[in-house]
């Protein structure tokens, strides 16, 4: 079947705006991740779900991220009041669960202006 | 203790050569060490992993080694090819949930 798919792609927003995207992991994959990557960067944790588990908010930056995930599918990431340095790739990946491999989406590349 | 530290940031081999791209880690819970290849505007591919009960995995041309008491572990790409270019992440987690990555290398193979 079809791989990890995120929308948009890209997003350009003014600072201060909210920002929602989306995730639509490979069906049948319990777990789901959200990572950021800034330019040049390694890829930062940001929350974890894992079927019906409560998720793991760790790494969100600041209370302006927030994240869901609807009936063990579809994730929405979402970003309140955005600001500059929000400015990266937000990267979505899914997997079974525990050894299996990471299956990451291709991301979307968001811009503050 | 929860940082992945890789080196180096780039890297430029000749085709056909040796590409050694090396990680540290300080958590000695991690037990599961994946690399990813990633190409511009794709999401990372899993390339290879290795846990730690074994010190060197092979595939094709890509092998990892690993050094547990040191706490360190390398990819190597044989034969190097220009379609080989890419930036490469090297990860750890503990239980293969949460990886935590590496800063990337940006590995450039010239024909």
């Amino acid at each position: 079947g079809a791989g990890v798919s995120q929308s948009p792609s890209n997003k350009v927003t003014e600072k201060g705006k909210d920002v929602e995207l989306r995730c639509d992991p490979i069906s049948g994959h319990t777990a789901l991740y959200w990572y950021r990557q800034s330019l040049g960067q390694g890829l930062e944790f940001l929350i974890y779900f894992q079927g019906n588990s409560a998720p793991d908010k760790s790494g969100l930056p600041s209370d302006r991220f927030s994240a869901e995930r609807t009936g063990g599918s579809v994730s929405t990431l979402t970003i309140q009041r955005t600001q500059q340095e929000d400015s990266a790739v937000y990267l979505c990946a899914s997997s079974w669960s525990g050894y299996s491999p990471l299956h990451f989406g291709n991301g979307t590349r968001l811009t503050v202006t | 203790q929860q940082q992945v530290k890789q080196s180096p940031q780039s890297l430029i081999v000749q085709k056909g050569g040796i590409s050694i791209i090396n990680c540290a880690y300080e958590n000695t819970a991690f037990d599961y060490f994946p690399w990813y290849q990633q190409f511009p505007g794709k999401g990372p591919a899993l390339l290879i992993a290795i846990r730690p009960d074994v010190s060197e995995k092979k595939e094709g041309r890509f092998t990892i080694s690993f050094n547990k008491s040191a706490k360190q572990f390398s990819l190597h790409i044989m034969d190097s090819q220009p379609g080989d270019s890419a930036t490469y992440f090297c990860a750890a987690s503990q239980g293969a949930q949460k990886l935590v990555f590496g800063q990337g290398t940006r590995l450039t193979i010239n024909p």
